[in-house]
């Protein structure tokens, strides 16, 4: 069955730092692979999505991710964070019909 | 109109009662899914229904019963349950069941059980 990892549970940064956020895929082939973010109280909303091609992939709110076979990653990276970025971010990949997300990465968002 | 609706947002319930949680998607899919979030642990996929037939029952206990009329409506019956059912209850749809299509989310169902 596929499967991601999310390494890191909490990561606080500084407002205005880089960001990185990461994401380890199982599968033996190219995965489909996709980030979400979860504000408080909300549902998911898609970040962007890695089908196949470049391996750099733009999101929507200046986010990217870029897909490393080598590494089974598929990283999330923001150059400069701002305080509305504070959410939970999840690492997804389908297995058969349906869904699975990593436990997610809680960003906390420092002044 | 948002694309997946669900109601109510804050649900309490005794572990004798019987409720529901209702989504609603205004995208025209296909697929819709149940999702149950807890603290501290991943996304579980609960049930999927493609074309209003259930593809998926991922072992979820008989306390918690689907239903899906049509494709824009899901249900989801609480009968009888427990203390550890108190979680986010998330609904998605997406355009059909393939792996590689985007989900929708709605914004949850916050359950508490006493």
């Amino acid at each position: 069955a596929q499967s991601v990892t999310q390494p890191d549970i909490h990561i606080t940064v500084s407002e205005g730092a880089s960001l990185e956020l990461r994401c380890n895929y199982s599968y033996g082939a190219t995965p489909y692979l996709f980030w979400y973010v979860q504000s408080p109280g909300q549902g998911l909303q898609l970040l962007l999505k890695y089908f196949s091609g470049d391996t750099l992939v733009q999101g929507i709110k200046g986010f990217e991710a870029e897909f490393k076979r080598s590494q089974s990653s598929f990283n999330l990276r923001k150059p400069s964070v701002h305080w509305s970025d504070a959410a939970e971010y999840f690492c997804a990949v389908p297995n058969n019909n349906d869904m699975r997300f990593g436990a997610g990465t809680r960003l906390t968002v420092k002044p | 109109e948002t694309g997946v609706t669900q109601t109510p947002r804050h649900l309490v319930m005794g572990m004798t009662n019987k409720k529901s949680l209702k989504c609603e998607q205004h995208l025209g899919h296909n697929a819709m899914y149940w999702y149950k979030q807890s603290a501290k642990k991943p996304l579980e996929l609960m049930f999927v229904y493609n074309f209003k037939e259930q593809t998926e029952n991922n072992s979820v206990p008989s306390r918690f019963s689907p239903e899906c009329p049509n494709s824009s409506h899901l249900f989801l019956h609480l009968h009888t349950l427990q203390p550890e059912d108190s979680a986010l209850y998330l609904c998605a749809s997406s355009q059909d069941q393939l792996a590689a299509g985007t989900q929708y989310f709605g914004p949850g169902t916050r359950l508490t059980v006493l």
